[in-house]
């Protein structure tokens, strides 16, 4: 699985938008990007996942560029229940191996009043 | 209201008493899997069930037993607890592979002493 790096932590101002980068530089072409959080040893929570294009739902927004070597997690307004760490992952399509997931650091992300 | 349950969310016991965890989904999901979060050592695979009656070891399977008898049901079992399984562990399931997102139990804490 390709390895991620991403900054230690960041701090974010309520209300404003907060982008999360990652790198995954040798990310292969049947390799998914995948972006999850964790609230203080609450259950993990999936947040959203692309392959090549940009991807948005109800909570956040992933950019993904055309050479598939970094993304950019977006959330759009962010609030003091997004405080949380999050982990960018890079995850092989249809094997079991590929649902193995392995948290490595991870973002530790600080919404600020 | 799509949910991963996991009982008991807290216990303490005594080396050597056996234990059950239990997890539970209301989603038809065929993937499930069990992990343990230990400080520094991140998300760590124990075991993982494709479907009814698959089951297969993960990372970290050494103390634990599962069984997948029903398609909502994914117990972990404790023959022998030892204090090094003093641990906080999440259930997880999912339709299927990716591209299929994980969702995770709220965690059960488990200390043996």
């Amino acid at each position: 699985d390709a390895k991620t790096t991403q900054p230690t932590s960041m701090d974010c101002a309520e209300g404003r938008a907060a982008n999360l980068p990652c790198n995954h530089s040798t990310i292969s072409g049947n390799e998914y990007v995948y972006w999850y959080r964790q609230i203080h040893s609450q259950g993990p929570q999936y947040i959203i996942h692309g392959l090549k294009n940009n991807e948005t739902n109800e909570m956040a927004s992933l950019i993904i560029t055309e050479d598939r070597k970094s993304s950019t997690l977006i959330l759009p307004h962010a609030t003091l229940r997004d405080t949380a760490v999050y982990y960018c992952i890079v995850r092989v399509a249809w094997t079991a191996a590929g649902n193995k997931l392995t948290f490595g650091g991870g973002t530790r992300v600080l919404v600020k009043p | 209201e799509a949910q991963v349950t996991q009982n008991p969310r807290y216990l303490i016991t005594v080396t050597g008493k056996k234990l059950t965890v239990t997890c539970s989904q209301n989603m038809n999901h065929e993937y499930m899997s069990w992990y343990r979060q230990d400080p520094g050592l991140g998300l760590r695979q124990i075991y993982y069930s494709m479907n009814v009656e698959v089951t297969d070891k993960g990372d970290v399977p050494e103390g634990y037993k599962v069984s997948r008898k029903e398609k909502r049901n994914f117990p972990l079992i404790l023959e022998s607890p030892s204090p090094n399984q003093t641990s906080l562990y999440f259930c997880a399931s999912s339709l299927g592979t990716v591209p299929y997102e994980q969702y995770f139990g709220p965690g059960t804490r488990l200390t043996v002493t």
